[in-house]
């Protein structure tokens, strides 16, 4: 079974700063997707951005991007210029053709003014 | 914009208590799932559903059913509420996967459920 794994359960940034947070994956399977999902206090999952196995290039959506290295089956988040409404749980996920969503622990992020 | 409207933002039972958990979605999605989200588990899924009367058990059914009647609901059953089902519930739709990479999830707000 595919197991994510978040190894940091809380980070802090000061605001206009850089932050990383971390995602590590087993599978066996060549074929899958990876995401970043937001929870801000509303609660509501928000996609931030998702990645194609087979597609070399890292994703991209405006201050964030990922480092996706599909050997090290590795897929961190990077937030550039950090923004106090990027306070937030953070989690990593995995899909595959079998179409389940499954979901990393969870990083909580603290934006400090 | 898609919708997932979770009847209940917070909800507190009695232990043995069938309880209830309604979602209802305006995309005419097929694809419909239930998680549980626990501090330092992340989400869980519980049951999804690709159909109307169609279930699939995910990793952690126990204790719960689903009923799809209609397409656009879905609804969590706990025959007989226990404390070890207090938690955060998730509805999610999406739809059906024919390019199945670009069918993102949009979820409902959550119901807390406290469960006494």
């Amino acid at each position: 079974a595919q197991t994510v794994t978040q190894s940091q359960p809380e980070m802090s940034v000061q605001e206009a700063e850089t932050v990383t947070l971390s995602c590590t994956y087993d599978t066996s399977e060549s074929d899958y997707y990876l995401f970043w999902y937001k929870q801000p206090p509303s609660r509501q999952m928000i996609l931030v951005i998702r990645q194609e196995a087979y597609k070399q290039q890292n994703a991209t959506e405006n201050r964030f991007s990922v480092n996706f290295q599909k050997a090290a089956k590795s897929f961190s988040l990077k937030i550039s210029d950090s923004q106090l409404g990027d306070a937030a749980m953070y989690f990593c996920a995995y899909r595959s053709r079998a179409q389940k969503l499954v979901f990393g622990q969870g990083t909580r992020l603290t934006i400090n003014p | 914009d898609v919708k997932v409207t979770q009847s209940s933002r917070y909800l507190v039972k009695r232990t043995g208590e069938k309880v209830f958990l309604e979602c209802v979605q305006d995309m005419d999605h097929e694809n419909m799932f239930w998680y549980r989200q626990d501090p330092g588990l992340g989400l869980r899924l519980i049951y999804f559903s690709y159909d109307v009367k169609m279930k699939e058990k995910g990793d952690i059914p126990e204790g719960y059913s689903v009923s799809r009647e209609k397409k656009e609901r879905f609804s969590l059953i706990l025959e007989s509420a226990s404390t070890n089902q207090t938690s955060m519930y998730l509805c999610a739709s999406s739809t059906l996967i024919r390019d199945w990479s670009n069918s993102p999830l949009h979820f409902g707000n959550g119901t807390r459920l406290t469960v006494t």
